[in-house]
């Protein structure tokens, strides 16, 4: 059974801090790394698509880099706002092609 | 551009009743799609993915079942609903393979009741 780590589980920042969490997934047979924002009442959006060992992908003020090698992924919001409340999903994709999703890390900025 | 369309947003349903969640995709040709589920306090599960009409390959066995019969709609059924079916149950389309973003409907909530 292939395993999906994210943490924390859940964060409370206020707005203007930096923050980070983490997604860990198997090192070996890896083709992707997905990132999803998931709003309250929405759909899931997705953020990035990384495939390759050190990469590093941005997007406004959230980036995201990998490490294929030893099996994880940091998502980063820089100078967060209430409208990055939301939570934050990582999907690994291995040799079989499909995505499996970790449990998210739910994100809430207090203005 | 491409739009999808998910529904019913809820639903309630007794157990023993059957079950009926349509999804069709507008604006693109031949998408692969799938459905996922979200039940109490788990991450995103797989249920069915579609790459071509009448082409369903299943994740995980259980008492659901889908069918794509035409090109742009998956429909997710079952015969008899059970307690464990209860849960956030969202469509997905993606163009290519498993390095390209998936683009998600706005989802159902169903209570098995």
């Amino acid at each position: 059974i292939l395993n999906v780590e994210q943490s924390p589980q859940s964060l409370h920042v206020q707005e203007g801090d930096s923050t980070n969490f983490t997604c860990s997934f198997p090192s070996s047979n890896f083709y992707a790394l997905h990132w999803y924002r998931w709003e309250t009442a929405k759909s899931p959006e997705a953020l990035f698509v990384m495939t390759l060992n050190g990469d590093e992908k941005k997007k406004g003020r959230i980036s995201a880099t990998l490490n294929t090698k030893e099996g994880y992924s940091y998502l980063y919001i820089k100078g967060s706002q209430p409208e990055d409340s939301a939570t934050y999903l990582c999907a690994f994709v291995g040799s079989q092609g499909n995505l499996i999703f970790g449990k998210g890390t739910k994100l809430s900025v207090k203005p | 551009s491409q739009t999808i369309h998910q529904w019913p947003a809820t639903l309630v349903q007794p157990v023993g009743s059957p079950l009926s969640l349509e999804c069709t995709v507008e604006g693109t040709s031949n998408p692969n799609l799938y459905w996922y589920r979200q039940a109490a306090g788990r991450g995103l599960q797989l249920l069915f993915y579609s790459v071509g009409i009448g082409q369903i390959s299943s994740e995980v066995p259980q008492n659901l079942s889908a069918s794509r019969p035409q090109d742009r709609q998956f429909i997710l059924s079952s015969k008899k609903l059970l307690l464990s079916d209860s849960g956030f149950y969202l469509c997905a389309w993606a163009v290519g393979g498993p390095n390209e973003k998936l683009f998600f409907g706005s989802g159902t909530q169903l209570s098995v009741l």
